[in-house]
């Protein structure tokens, strides 16, 4: 059974960086099958996809163009987790991320969510 | 971006009744749909892919049709444990995907 499980701090200070872990048990973030995303879910925006990272004998990444520039997804193998990093938040960002397992069509296994708050 | 209407944002329902939620697609999607279930404090759960496909282990009384923009999730016999936010999501320009507001089935 999959599952992921995440961890990071709730509280960021304004203009600082946010930075979420992921650990994957039950696959591999090395997968030739599936791809790792980061969705996040806020109120005002509803839920929002922000990237995701593969393996298809390289690695790549893809982010939304909304936060394209502030943002990071990195896979690391040597744990078996992909992290997350945004760059210079506000309180729009303010949110509950959440990391998610992808298939081409599909997402079928998710983290529980980690709540984050933008706040001096 | 492809926009996703769900209709109705919200909508009360008695246990044994029959709910259908919908979603309309900005341009034809064929049938890149899926359709998750949110309970309170949770992450959604995936119910259907591909505008028809059972996910495995979710009891058969949900259903799911549509293609091109229309799409529609069906509770043929709503049950306590149904009553959840409901959201489509599009993947047809993944990675870029993007999901409806939500759909919220309460106790009548």
């Amino acid at each position: 059974q999959v599952q992921l499980q995440q961890s990071g701090p709730g509280l960021v200070k304004p203009s600082q960086t946010l930075s979420l872990t992921c650990a994957i048990s039950g696959d591999s973030v090395s997968s030739n099958s599936v791809a790792w995303n980061w969705i996040r879910q806020s109120p005002s925006r509803g839920l929002e996809w922000l990237a995701r990272t593969y393996y298809r004998s390289k690695w790549y990444n893809d982010y939304a163009v909304s936060v394209k520039s502030r943002v990071t997804i990195k896979p690391d193998t040597s744990t078996n987790q992909f992290s997350l990093q945004v760059n210079s938040v506000t309180p729009e960002d303010t949110a509950v991320y959440y990391c998610v397992r992808g298939f081409s069509s599909y997402m079928d296994v998710w983290g529980k969510g980690t709540t984050v708050i933008v706040s001096s | 971006d492809i926009q996703m209407t769900q209709s109705p944002s919200s909508l009360s329902a008695s246990v044994g009744d029959r709910v259908t939620i919908t979603c309309r697609a900005s341009q034809s999607i064929i049938t890149y749909v899926n359709w998750y279930q949110q309970k309170p404090g949770k992450a959604p759960n995936l119910l259907i892919y591909s505008a028809s496909t059972l996910q495995s282990g979710v009891p058969s009384r949900f259903s799911g049709g549509g293609s091109g923009t229309d799409f529609s999730l069906t509770i043929s016999s709503v049950q306590p444990e149904d009553f959840a936010t409901y959201f489509c999501q599009q993947t047809y320009t993944s990675p870029d995907v993007t999901f409806g507001g939500g759909t919220k089935v309460e106790i009548k």
